[in-house]
């Protein structure tokens, strides 16, 4: 079946911290994948994608690459803020409907 | 603020009871997904409607039961509920599908109480 495995958090950073949420998918067929963010008591927001293998998406600072020769869709920032504290999920969609989200890893930023 | 909007944003009730969930989607979107997040589960896909028709279904309960509307807002029905059912529940909209991808809008969730 499809799944998204992501790094167990909470992960704690100072600000101005380098950051980096692994994530690995199993999926039957040719995923799309995604970062999404939910900051406290909010609802979902879509952070990047991408489509195909070696697409880098980027938004707000954050990037990932898809690597389908190692399932990979690893998030990173290179200077974090505290406002970047929130809860961030991998997804990916194979039938480009219904997401599989992994367990999500949440990063707190302290100043 | 995606768009989609959920009510209420709290419910609480009491096991065997039965409760509503109301969304609706960004304007223009016909395709409308229902998400539970629990906190041993994750984030589980449920079910999707796309103009009025069910499009597919994931991890949902027999006890529980969604529709999409000519107008298009949709409502998921919870019955017989169990604590276990307390959750975060997200509507997701999306427009239609252009080549592989989509990008699915998200509620603010409704949160579900099952005392």
């Amino acid at each position: 079946g499809n799944s998204v495995t992501q790094m167990e958090g909470p992960v704690t950073l100072s600000e101005e911290a380098f950051l980096t949420i692994n994530c690995t998918y199993t999926a039957t067929g040719y995923p799309s994948l995604f970062w999404y963010v939910q900051y406290p008591g909010e609802g979902l927001q879509l952070l990047l994608k991408a489509t195909k293998a070696d697409d880098k998406g980027s938004n707000k600072g954050f990037e990932a690459t898809y690597r389908k020769e190692t399932t990979s869709f690893h998030l990173e920032k290179g200077s974090v803020q505290v406002s970047d504290s929130a809860v961030y999920f991998c997804a990916l969609s194979v039938t480009g409907y219904a997401l599989n989200f992994g367990k999500g890893t949440s990063l707190l930023v302290t100043p | 603020d995606s768009g989609v909007t959920q009510t209420p944003k709290h419910l609480i009730t009491a096991t065997g009871q039965r409760v509503t969930l109301r969304c609706s989607p960004r304007s223009g979107d016909l395709s409308v997904y229902w998400y539970q997040q629990s906190l041993d589960q994750g984030l589980q896909f449920l079910i999707q409607y796309y103009n009025g028709e069910e499009r597919a279904k994931g991890n949902i309960l027999e006890r529980f039961s969604a529709q999409q509307f000519p107008d298009l807002h949709s409502e998921l029905n919870l019955s017989s509920l169990e604590l276990g059912d307390s959750a975060l529940y997200f509507c997701a909209s999306s427009p239609p599908l252009r080549g592989a991808y989509n990008e699915q809008f998200f509620g603010p969730g409704t949160r579900l109480t099952v005392l």
